[in-house]
């Protein structure tokens, strides 16, 4: 009964660096999103998907792409890591939209770092 | 901007005690979640209250919504150690199709 699945847990990265977070769920959800947790700031929405194939921007997309190839994955990708982008990232996904009434789950978090 | 705030940012209590937080919000929302943060893990959901409800229990928690005042509170009676946590409220926005919105949270310190 895993969830939703983050990898990997921790990064750091030399600016300039690329990487590719992923997100794993197995509850067949078709919404899933990106959020960075920032001291003071909550959590903000990167880019979220309504489903296989599609994507669509948050509130704080710049620096960030992302890809649904599959329903059970989420890829959050940093083409150029920024020092500005040092965060905690997490994924989460629901069942139907948050107009539906329907709950998030979270995944366990990814702490990264960008010097 | 956050379309959800929480207040206080920082509550402490003795155990046994009751914690209340609130949260505003500015737009018109279809229902207004509550999730709880763990120091370093993620966010699990607590409860869920709709636009046409005004009040919902679950457990020791009790929700209260006040959709004129654009605002909520999270009571969590007879308080433990283990409610030690950071609480945010999060709202779906109707303007902004799926997403939830979430606030910047209250973080609850229960003595024991």
């Amino acid at each position: 009964n895993a969830g939703v699945t983050q990898t990997p847990k921790f990064r750091v990265l030399k600016t300039g660096q690329s990487m590719t977070l992923l997100c794993a769920q197995d509850m067949n959800h078709e919404y899933m999103y990106w959020y960075r947790q920032d001291p003071g700031m909550g959590l903000r929405l990167i880019h979220y998907s309504v489903g296989e194939g599609t994507t669509a921007k948050g509130e704080v997309p710049d620096g960030y792409n992302v890809s649904r190839l599959k329903k059970q994955n989420f890829l959050l990708g940093l083409e150029s890591a920024a020092p500005s982008q040092t965060s905690v990232y997490f994924c989460a996904s629901s069942r139907r939209g948050a107009l539906m009434n329907t709950e998030a789950f979270f995944g366990q978090g990814t702490r990264l770092t960008v010097v | 901007s956050q379309q959800g705030e929480e207040d206080p940012q920082a509550l402490s209590i003795q155990e046994g005690e009751n914690a209340t937080m609130n949260c505003s919000y500015k737009t018109s929302i279809n229902n207004l979640q509550w999730y709880r943060q763990n120091s370093g893990r993620g966010l699990v959901h607590l409860i869920l209250i709709r636009s046409n409800e005004r009040e919902k229990h679950s457990g020791r928690l009790r929700v209260t919504l006040d959709t004129s005042k654009k605002s909520s509170s999270l009571l969590i009676t007879a308080s433990r150690a283990a409610d030690t946590a950071s609480y945010f409220c999060a709202t779906d926005v109707r303007t902004s199709g799926s997403r939830l919105t979430f606030g910047e949270g209250t973080q609850l310190t229960v003595n024991p």
